[in-house]
């Protein structure tokens, strides 16, 4: 059964134009992870939250938000998406023993 | 600060061999995990193995084993008998055994399996 479900896969935006991705998980844990990934590289850590605590990693841009509204879901709401957000966007929970489970992604198209 | 440091760029394997992977990392901490993540093209990254690092037998999980060396700071993997199956991008991440909740990956190795 899939842990970490996000919707959707696929998602074609235009520039400029807001977006907002999901990301549901079934492991009630309480931390929660959002990452980009570009092509052939490793994970870029966006932002985590430890329940309702937000981090926010130093480069992230002002561009990229967040929201939890509980346990099960978390949100990543891009403000104006450029050409250069083109990206997969992945979300990640953990089990009480630190391992990372990651979604499927979201792959981004910016036109 | 922490960094994992993955050599090799690309490798390729015969189909029945078996191959090695390096990864080697950098930290002050004593108590932390490391794992290896296996992300097949345009498929989900999924967990390899993990091993803590108070733990001084190596992780193995069916064809996968860790040749985990503390001192020396390096966490190899070696995937026994490759299949085609195998392909794929694999990274190396470090996790410290408390407080931030944060994984440190190292920039990936892509094998090939060759039929």
């Amino acid at each position: 059964d899939a842990m970490v479900i996000q919707n959707p896969r696929y998602q074609v935006t235009q520039f400029g134009k807001p977006v907002t991705l999901s990301c549901s998980q079934t492991l009630n844990h309480n931390v929660m992870y959002w990452y980009q990934q570009k092509s052939s590289q490793a994970p870029k850590l966006l932002f985590h939250y430890y329940d309702k605590d937000f981090n926010n990693e130093a480069d992230t841009p002002d561009n990229f938000q967040s929201r939890r509204p509980n346990t099960s879901f978390c949100f990543l709401d891009i403000r104006s998406p450029g050409l250069g957000d083109a990206a997969m966007y992945l979300c990640a929970t953990t089990d009480r023993q630190e391992t990372q489970y990651f979604g499927p992604g979201t792959r981004l198209l910016v036109l | 600060a922490q960094t994992v440091t993955q050599s090799q760029p690309e490798m390729s394997v015969q189909e029945a061999e078996t191959v090695t992977l390096s990864c080697t990392y950098d930290t002050s901490e004593n108590n932390y995990y490391l794992f290896w993540y296996k992300q097949p093209p345009s498929r989900q990254m999924i967990l390899v193995i993990r091993q803590e690092a108070y733990k001084q037998q190596n992780a193995t999980e069916n064809r996968f084993s860790v040749n985990f060396q503390k001192a020396a700071k390096s966490f190899s993997l070696k995937i026994s008998d490759s299949q085609l199956g195998d392909t794929a991008m694999y990274f190396c991440a470090f996790m410290k055994h408390a407080g931030t909740y944060k994984y440190i990956f190292g920039t990936g190795t892509r094998l090939k399996v060759l039929a």
